[in-house]
């Protein structure tokens, strides 16, 4: 059982390059959410997804895009990378219903140069 | 929106003291409480969790407290073991599942040998 499966988990990126970050997950979940993870910050919401053809904002959703085309997959994509994007990426997913654990990713290392 | 302090962000204990990682919310509608650890270079995991309707969880070394009226909730580790250490992050939802989770900031604790 891989559970949630992230790619790359390392990425260097020039100031306004474009990227995709791949997540996975084979647990059948309604639910999957991107977050990013900066030191004293703790981990902020980008995007979110309640299942297929269903995505909306979080926290901090600037500068990245997604789309749930599958239950399984739920890509994030940075259009034009900056700077302020170096973070590490976490990608996670649960049930929909009330007591269901979210599952996490191992992350995606990003480097803006 | 719902904001989530935690406080310490560092603690060191001695192998078999106690541990405790408090953590305060700002939306009196939150209703969903986990915690999570994070061990380096992975994602975090929960670890326990509890919802409004309870005061207080335990799991074997573990528990959790909820005083909804203070909007406070703390994490609590016995008999501490070097495997204990990690970062610990707290979490808070008004969803009904884990939709929108606001993070805490992080405790790194350390388990002195």
């Amino acid at each position: 059982n891989a559970g949630v499966t992230q790619t790359p988990k390392f990425q260097v990126l020039k100031t306004g390059q474009s990227m995709t970050l791949q997540c996975a997950q084979d647990m059948n979940h309604e639910y999957m959410s991107w977050y990013r993870q900066d030191p004293g910050m703790g981990l902020r919401l980008i995007h979110y997804s309640v299942g297929a053809g269903i995505t909306d904002q979080g926290e901090v959703p600037n500068g990245y895009n997604v789309s749930r085309s599958t239950t399984e997959d739920f890509p994030l994509r940075l259009l034009s990378a900056a700077p302020s994007q170096t973070s590490v990426y976490f990608c996670a997913s649960s049930g929909s219903s009330a007591n269901e654990k979210l599952f996490f990713g191992s992350g995606t290392q990003l480097s803006v140069l | 929106g719902e904001n989530v302090e935690q406080h310490p962000s560092t603690l060191s204990v001695q192998e078999g003291d106690s541990a405790v990682i408090k953590c305060t919310y700002s939306d009196s509608a939150s209703n969903y409480f986990p915690w999570y650890k994070q061990e380096l270079g992975k994602g975090p995991q929960l670890i326990i969790d509890i919802r409004s309707n309870v005061g207080e969880k335990k799991d074997q070394r573990i528990a959790v407290t909820l005083n909804k009226t203070a909007k406070h909730f703390s994490l609590h580790i016995t008999e501490t073991q070097p495997e204990d250490s990690a970062v610990y992050f707290c979490a808070a939802s008004s969803g009904f599942g884990n939709e929108k989770l606001t993070f805490g900031t992080g405790t790194r604790l350390t388990i002195i040998p």
